[in-house]
């Protein structure tokens, strides 16, 4: 069974920190990883990641995927309130192109 | 940007009712679907539609649900009869026709909605 398992459930941090942010995932036909960002309501798209070890930036979030050991990173450096949301991790299922399996996702806090 | 918008944004019903749920993909867009997300709790695949026909539905996704694209813009979820486990936010999501630029689905804003 396709499956993405997030990891820390939440994190507080304050302004300024860097976190990192991790998802592992079992999928028997890999095909690509996505990172969205959940403020109040729509999950916004962050990055998608199809091979291993290229980084993907945007400001001061990047992310990286180990296709390996079958994980992905999501960092942000230089952590700002704005940046407080939940933060999903998501891949498509192995039997079908059409459906994205999610996990729990991360709650980050910063706090100035 | 172009953006997938979804109304309305709040919904509260009675346990037994019809409701609708409407949305309006990114224009260029061929594939269309719903999520659910009960609070607290994980976002969930309830159907995938394509060229006028649903792709793929998940258990969830019982004889109460149903979709339609009434129009060349619009695209609707459909539950008879609402139960109370229904009380959730529901996310539309749209996604490039072009299937080499990858499986990126565009969310909307959702709409949440309460059975009482």
């Amino acid at each position: 069974e396709d499956k993405v398992v997030q990891s820390p459930l939440s994190l507080v941090v304050h302004e300024g920190d860097t976190v990192t942010l991790n998802c592992s995932y079992e999928v028997t036909n890999f095909r690509s990883l996505l990172w969205y960002k959940q403020e109040k309501k729509a999950p916004t798209f962050l990055f998608m990641l199809t091979s291993s070890g290229i980084e993907k930036k945007s400001g001061r979030l990047s992310s990286i995927l180990d296709k390996k050991e079958l994980f992905s990173i999501l960092n942000i450096t230089a952590t700002q309130t704005g940046d407080s949301a939940v933060y999903l991790c998501a891949v498509p299922s192995t039997y079908n192109t059409d459906k994205l399996i999610f996990g729990t996702g991360t709650r980050l806090q910063v706090f100035p | 940007e172009p953006e997938v918008t979804q109304t309305p944004s709040h919904q509260v019903t009675q346990m037994g009712q019809e409701v609708i749920l409407r949305c309006v993909p990114i224009s260029n867009h061929l594939y269309f679907y719903w999520y659910r997300q009960i609070l607290g709790q994980k976002v969930e695949f309830l159907v995938s539609f394509y060229n006028n026909e649903i792709s793929e539905k998940s258990e969830i996704f019982d004889d109460q649900f149903s979709v339609e694209r009434p129009d060349g813009s619009n695209f609707t979820l459909k539950i008879r009869s609402t139960k109370l486990e229904d009380s959730a936010m529901y996310f539309c999501a749209s996604r490039y026709r072009d299937r080499g630029r990858g499986e990126t689905q565009y969310f909307g804003p959702g709409t949440r909605l309460l059975v009482l």
